[in-house]
């Protein structure tokens, strides 16, 4: 009963090379999220959609971009990845009083 | 922004309650605390959130001082499985932002 699903779970790409990051959510959740998550460092936020209303952290770089076709669909794009964009990626979901829901992760190595 | 100070590490004998603290002295009045716990590899996982009352469940119980400066998570006995990073969050007033702090370690010890 998987309720915040991302894929893939391990995702390898070339330096420069564009890359997708999908986010599914069966919780008919208003707001996603994606954290970019480094080794032993907390969460951090990238920006968030409230329905369509996309909402872009002021330090997220430019190279990273996001969509949201529908509710239930999120994704992130990485135009042209670096050596330091490799990370693990995280996708949330919140709706109005309720607690925010975590898929487990992607963990994207850049080549 | 609100921000969470936590220690960077603590141990914790199996069995016994396990008390993370956590520093908000910043938190505006209508701030919700949330806790989460991320064990290796998976994303993070709700535990319990509060405002102003001190807050129990299933899985633990949060206290949060009179002026809400400051809140402690307490898992009333620790098991081996209990071992994870734990992060104080702060959701913002208003808008939908969580903000986490750096986690404490939690390693339990049998």
């Amino acid at each position: 009963d998987a309720m915040v699903i991302q894929n893939p779970r391990y995702q390898v790409t070339q330096f420069g090379k564009p890359v997708t990051l999908s986010c599914s959510q069966t919780l008919n959740h208003n707001v996603m999220y994606w954290y970019q998550q480094k080794s032993s460092q907390a969460p951090k936020l990238l920006f968030h959609y409230y329905d369509k209303d996309f909402n872009n952290e002021a330090d997220t770089p430019d190279n990273f971009q996001s969509r949201r076709p529908n509710t239930s669909f999120c994704f992130l794009d990485i135009r042209s990845p670096g050596l330091g964009d490799a990370a693990m990626y995280l996708c949330a979901t919140s709706g109005y009083n309720q607690p925010q829901h975590f898929g487990d992760g992607t963990r994207l190595s850049i080549l | 922004d609100a921000k969470t100070t936590q220690p960077t590490s603590m141990d914790c004998a199996e069995g016994r309650a396990a008390n993370l603290p956590c520093n908000h002295s910043t938190i505006s009045g209508n701030e919700y605390v949330y806790w989460y716990r991320q064990i290796h590899s998976q994303g993070p996982q709700y535990i319990i959130h509060g405002l102003k009352n001190n807050e129990t469940n299933e899985m633990a119980s949060l206290i949060i001082t009179e002026d809400r400066k400051s809140s402690t998570l307490i898992l009333p006995h620790a098991t081996l499985r209990d071992t994870a990073v734990y992060y104080c969050i702060v959701l913002i007033s208003g808008t939908y932002k969580y903000i986490f702090g750096t986690g404490t370690r939690l390693k339990v010890l049998a």
